[in-house]
């Protein structure tokens, strides 16, 4: 089945340095979406990428699909205290009623220092 | 609108026990899911619905069940509670127009003992 790796796993990072995740699939993929979860909390949607190549931008957030569509990354730039979290991604197949059936990476815990 | 309801918040069951986690939404989603989440391991999908009547395994279906009767709720069942489903289960719903762009709700929180 389809699988989506993401690295990596942790990454701590003083405040104000930049912060990059990446995501690979096994497949290729029709879109892929990121999410943050804060500690204790549940996950919130961030951004789809849906055209090969698409880079997308929120504030100091980076977001790009790869040209095949099967990676993509999310980059912080200037990390604040504020980012804390864990970061997904999660890709999805087109196509009969596995529309929209998400496969997540496992996350990357982001911790920043102040 | 409330969004994506869930209940319980936390919950202990003895093994072999049986019980429902509720779910709904207000928001007239087509799309509703089940995932379970361990550390480590980040979500991974249980069960899914892409509309009323239709159910489908995802990547960890065993031990539990789903039904999706309506638009709004989407139960889902532990058949005889295991150490193993210890976990936070989260519910999430979407619609097709945002290519299935998740709302979660906020947990519940599952201990087998």
């Amino acid at each position: 089945g389809q699988q989506v790796m993401q690295i990596p796993q942790y990454q701590h990072v003083q405040e104000g340095e930049d912060f990059t995740t990446y995501c690979n699939s096994s497949t290729t993929l029709s879109n892929i979406q990121w999410y943050k979860q804060r500690p204790g909390g549940h996950p919130v949607f961030l951004i789809q990428l849906v055209k090969s190549g698409e880079v997308k931008k929120q504030k100091r957030l980076t977001f790009q699909f790869g040209e095949a569509k099967k990676n993509s990354s999310l980059h912080i730039t200037a990390t604040q205290t504020t980012d804390v979290g864990t970061y997904f991604c999660a890709g999805s197949n087109a196509g009969g009623t596995s529309y929209g059936k998400l496969t997540f990476g496992q996350g990357t815990i982001l911790t920043v220092h102040p | 609108n409330a969004g994506v309801t869930q209940t319980p918040k936390f919950q202990v069951l003895k093994t072999g026990q049986s019980m429902t986690l509720q779910c709904a939404q207000d928001m007239n989603h087509e799309y509703m899911s089940w995932y379970r989440q361990d550390p480590g391991m980040g979500l991974r999908l249980i069960h899914y619905s892409v509309g009323a009547g239709i159910t489908d395994q995802g990547e960890v279906p065993n031990g539990y069940n789903v039904s999706r009767s309506t638009t709004e709720d989407f139960p889902l069942r532990l058949l005889s509670a295991a150490p193993s489903q210890t976990s936070v289960y989260f519910c999430a719903s979407g619609k097709r127009e945002g290519y299935y762009e998740q709302y979660f709700g906020p947990g519940t929180r599952l201990t087998v003992t």
